[in-house]
């Protein structure tokens, strides 16, 4: 079993629509990583986060730690968001990373 | 401020060849990272430095050396490519004490 599992693997959905993707672990963690990879390749940061909630535009991410589980959330969701996001934990300052999932907003 | 940068972005080796990927930040971070990104998986680290002078093994460091001679760079060496090393390579950085890591742009590796 891999520590760091997102789902889905691949999602498809419309413009405008409310998009989750999850990210559960088995290890214990200081902190979570969520970050974006856009097709040309390039992995950019989104979040850091090790309790509660962050927002960034049309971005939250939540996390739970007694669950060991975190959501990333996008809202109004546009063909411009079509990425791979990438979860990733962080255990003794070494990042366990998840397989991503890949977006696709379609007009 | 150029953060992260790779050298070079493409290559095409044969079996057997060597090379050296070279990542350089400027952002005087202590921490560095050889990550490989292969379809269908996660990142995985290959080695780290935690400061200049010092290197690490990560989760897949056979069939590559590194080497931190300057603080601000972080070489990933090839010393006889194989084709299960295509991949791409990613480098990063960051700060003692922060968790966030600051990437690189990649390197794109075919070996043939």
């Amino acid at each position: 079993k891999n520590e760091v599992e997102q789902s889905p693997q691949n999602l498809t959905a419309q413009e405008g629509e409310f998009i989750t993707i999850n990210c559960s672990y088995s290890v214990g963690i200081s902190a979570l990583h969520w970050l974006q990879q856009h097709p040309g390749g390039g992995i950019v940061s989104l979040f850091m986060l090790s309790s509660g909630k962050k927002k960034h535009g049309r971005l939250i991410a939540t996390i739970n730690i007694q669950e060991k589980h975190s959501s990333l959330h996008i809202t109004a969701s546009h063909p411009r968001d079509s990425a791979v996001y990438i979860c990733a934990v962080l255990d003794n300052y070494q990042l366990i990373w998840g397989a991503g999932t890949k977006l696709i907003i379609k007009p | 401020n150029a953060g992260v940068t790779q050298t070079p972005k493409f290559r095409v080796l044969k079996t057997g060849q060597s090379m050296t990927l070279l990542c350089a930040q400027d952002m005087n971070h202590e921490y560095m990272y050889w990550y490989r990104q292969d379809p269908g998986m996660g990142l995985r680290l290959i080695h780290y430095s935690v400061g200049e002078g010092t290197t690490a093994k990560g989760e897949v460091p056979d069939g590559y050396n590194v080497s931190r001679l300057k603080k601000q760079n972080f070489l990933l060496g090839l010393e006889s490519a194989a084709p299960s090393q295509t991949s791409v390579y990613f480098c990063a950085s960051r700060l003692t004490g922060a968790y966030e890591q600051y990437f690189g742009p990649g390197t794109r590796l075919t070996v043939t």
